[in-house]
């Protein structure tokens, strides 16, 4: 069976720290990778996509994931963090053939201090 | 252009009754997905419609889920009788047919009790 797994439950950063939230995923074929993003009181909204080729892909405020795919992961990173990063984060699969449904795994809260 | 909708936000129902969640899709857009996230747990898949066409109900619990998109507009999700396991975040999401990005409403929080 497809599975996501987000290897915390909540992170806390003070501002300027570095990130990486981990993800982990199970899917035997050709899959699209995610990360999502939910602000307090706002929509999900989308941050990254990989779909092919650099398996380094650029998302919106600066965040960065890396496809490795022999260990099956596609972490979430970004060099330094801001307050504003406060939200919780989820990482997503879908397969090529699974008409666009998502799979996500747990979230990851991540709380900046200021 | 106006994202997608969903009423009401927050439903405070007790077991045994009818709740029905509703959900307006960017306009335009086909496929329209149901997730549900119960406290604690990841966002979990329940259908997808794609016009009025139920492609995939794979993830839908129990038939006490009912989910309609009557000419492939807004959909609803009913759920009766209501239990209380069925409390959670229910989310609906759309994405226009040929792209890839699914664009999530706010949710509607249901509370069981």
């Amino acid at each position: 069976a497809q599975s996501v797994s987000q290897h915390n439950h909540h992170v806390i950063l003070s501002e300027a720290a570095s990130l990486e939230l981990g993800c982990n995923y199970s899917y035997g074929g050709t899959v699209n990778l995610f990360w999502y993003v939910q602000y307090p009181g706002q929509h999900l909204q989308l941050l990254l996509k990989y779909f092919s080729g650099d398996p380094l892909v650029k998302g919106i405020k600066g965040f960065e994931a890396e496809f490795i795919k022999s260990k099956f992961s596609f972490n979430l990173r970004k060099p330094s963090v801001q307050w504003s990063d406060t939200a919780e984060y989820f990482c997503a699969v879908r397969g090529n053939n699974q008409g666009g449904k998502l799979i996500f795994g747990q979230g990851t809260e991540l709380s900046v201090k200021p | 252009e106006a994202g997608v909708t969903q009423f009401p936000s927050h439903s405070v129902i007790e077991k045994g009754q009818t709740v029905t969640l509703r959900c307006d899709p960017i306009s335009g857009h086909d496929n329209l997905y149901w997730y549900r996230r119960v406290m604690g747990k990841e966002i979990k898949f329940l259908l997808h419609f794609v016009k009025e066409s139920k492609q995939d109900e794979s993830g839908m619990p129990n038939n006490r889920f009912l989910a309609e998109r009557t000419g492939g507009t807004y959909s609803t999700l009913k759920v009766q009788p209501a239990e209380l396991e069925d409390s959670g975040v229910y989310f609906c999401a759309s994405r226009g047919d040929g792209g890839y990005e699914q664009y999530f409403g706010p949710g509607t929080r249901l509370t069981v009790t």
